[in-house]
């Protein structure tokens, strides 16, 4: 039951551009969270964002929700050669059982 | 040093045979999950834990199996019904299920693979 759709699927820039990514998902949610996987490692959680709040703030993340159109969007600003990952996005419906359901990422490779 | 653990990183398994994957945490956490990850894909819920003794199905549930004797560990035994195992496993915890401020934390992963 996949709930967040991120876009796009793959996405290359050049070091010191900013890097947006956005998640669409179904159903009312919790909260949404953003986490970002180096290839072959586990994920390491970024940044959580409530249902009742629009923007979030974590140094160079700016991730913003719209539950009206039920999207969010990550930007990674000055992206750096380390910020090469893939990216999900996890809704959480707040019911066991439906806290942390993920889309399918969006690679980002960031080019020196 | 907290954190989830498992073991171990590389598994390779022969057709027909159970394996078992080993995941322990040290963080004190109610909720354990276990997902599979194909190439290139997302994350898919196996099965999920909200306190000790109870697990659920998650989406793909077949040919999959786990116990919650202790709070620490959530070993998963993929067993020989399970019929495209290679992937990789991922263990996550999180402080309990549904909460406003509730994140997970995952594993580095297990890569089962089927010789």
């Amino acid at each position: 039951s996949q709930q967040g759709e991120e876009d796009p699927q793959a996405l290359s820039i050049q070091e010191g551009e900013n890097a947006t990514m956005n998640c669409s998902y179904k159903t009312s949610i919790n909260n949404l969270q953003w986490y970002r996987q180096n290839s072959g490692r586990g994920l390491v959680h970024l940044i959580l964002i409530r249902s009742n709040e629009r923007e979030k703030h974590s140094g160079r993340l700016r991730v913003t929700l719209d539950t009206s159109k039920k999207s969010s969007s990550l930007l990674i600003t000055a992206s750096r050669a380390a910020d090469t990952a893939s990216y999900f996005c996890a809704t959480d419906k707040g019911n066991y059982g439906q806290n942390f359901v993920f889309g399918p990422g969006t690679r980002l490779s960031v080019l020196p | 040093d907290g954190g989830i653990t498992q073991s171990p990183k590389y598994l390779f398994r022969k057709e027909g045979q159970n394996v078992t994957l080993s995941c322990e945490q040290n963080l004190n956490h109610d909720a354990m999950y276990w997902y599979r990850q194909d190439p290139g894909q997302g994350l898919r819920l196996i099965y999920y834990s909200q306190i000790v003794n109870d697990f659920q199905k998650g989406d793909i549930a077949e040919g999959y199996s786990v116990s919650r004797e202790k709070k620490e560990s959530f070993p998963l035994t993929v067993t020989s019904a399970q019929k495209n195992p290679t992937a990789f496993y991922l263990c996550a915890s999180s402080i309990g299920a549904g909460g406003p401020n509730t994140e997970a934390f995952f594993g580095q992963g297990t890569r089962l693979t089927v010789v």
